[in-house]
């Protein structure tokens, strides 16, 4: 079993759709949760950092953490055909260590 | 632009050559990241580094790939005698944290992709 499962998808959606992506994890000492968004060929983006439990908002995105569960959440409202991308989720146990990523889950959002 | 940059952004190169990536980080962070990306997994550790000391180097990092971080700024990664699995996505990443910080965000440059043939 890998430390942090992901679904590849891919998942397509029409544009205006609320889209919800997942991880969970085995590593219970995990603190620290990313989500980031990669574009075909590019580097990742962050685009959420969560501490521990509890849910974090930005804009369109909300980050949600369960540590009982060992699972985490990322919700996009209004989604756009520009958030067609990788989502991978990512997390540490100190924070400023290495992270461990999921395998990313493929969006498509369609007009 | 004063993200992290790597260079080159691609490398094509015949098995058995070596070759080296540069990864110049955000400018005032003070550790500094290598992962590896194949297609369809997410980015693997190889190695990071505080200022100019190697922390820890991944069991995927074999002896043939070695890098550096001389002055504490910029870091390159070299690996000799490539082989065909070799190939994938080099991602370079930094972050600044102190022991009291609460914000260790790693930032992604755009990645150098090594073809071996």
């Amino acid at each position: 079993q890998k430390e942090v499962e992901q679904d590849p998808g891919p998942l397509s959606v029409p544009e205006g759709a609320i889209v919800s992506l997942n991880c969970t994890y085995s590593n219970s000492a995990f603190q620290y949760f990313m989500w980031y968004r990669q574009y075909s060929r590019k580097g990742p983006e962050l685009l959420m950092y969560t501490y521990s439990s509890g849910n974090k908002e930005d804009g369109r995105f909300t980050a949600q953490v369960d540590k009982s569960s060992k699972y985490i959440s990322l919700f996009i409202r209004d989604s756009q055909p520009s958030d067609s991308a990788t989502y991978l989720c990512a997390m540490s146990e100190y924070g400023n260590t290495p992270l461990v990523f999921g395998k990313g889950t493929r969006l498509s959002v369609i007009a | 632009d004063t993200g992290v940059s790597q260079d080159p952004r691609h490398k094509i190169t015949k098995r058995g050559q070596n070759v080296t990536f540069r990864c110049d980080p955000i400018s005032e962070h003070n550790r500094l990241y290598w992962y590896r990306q194949t297609l369809g997994q997410g980015p693997e550790f190889l190695t990071y580094f505080q200022n100019e000391a190697q922390l820890e180097k991944s069991r995927l990092l074999s002896d043939r790939f070695s890098a550096e971080r001389p002055k504490g700024s910029f870091s390159t990664l070299e690996i000799q005698r490539t082989e065909q699995g070799d190939s994938a996505m080099y991602l370079c990443a930094s972050s600044f944290g102190t022991f009291r910080a609460r914000h260790y965000e790693q930032y992604f440059g755009p990645g150098t992709r090594l073809t071996v043939t």
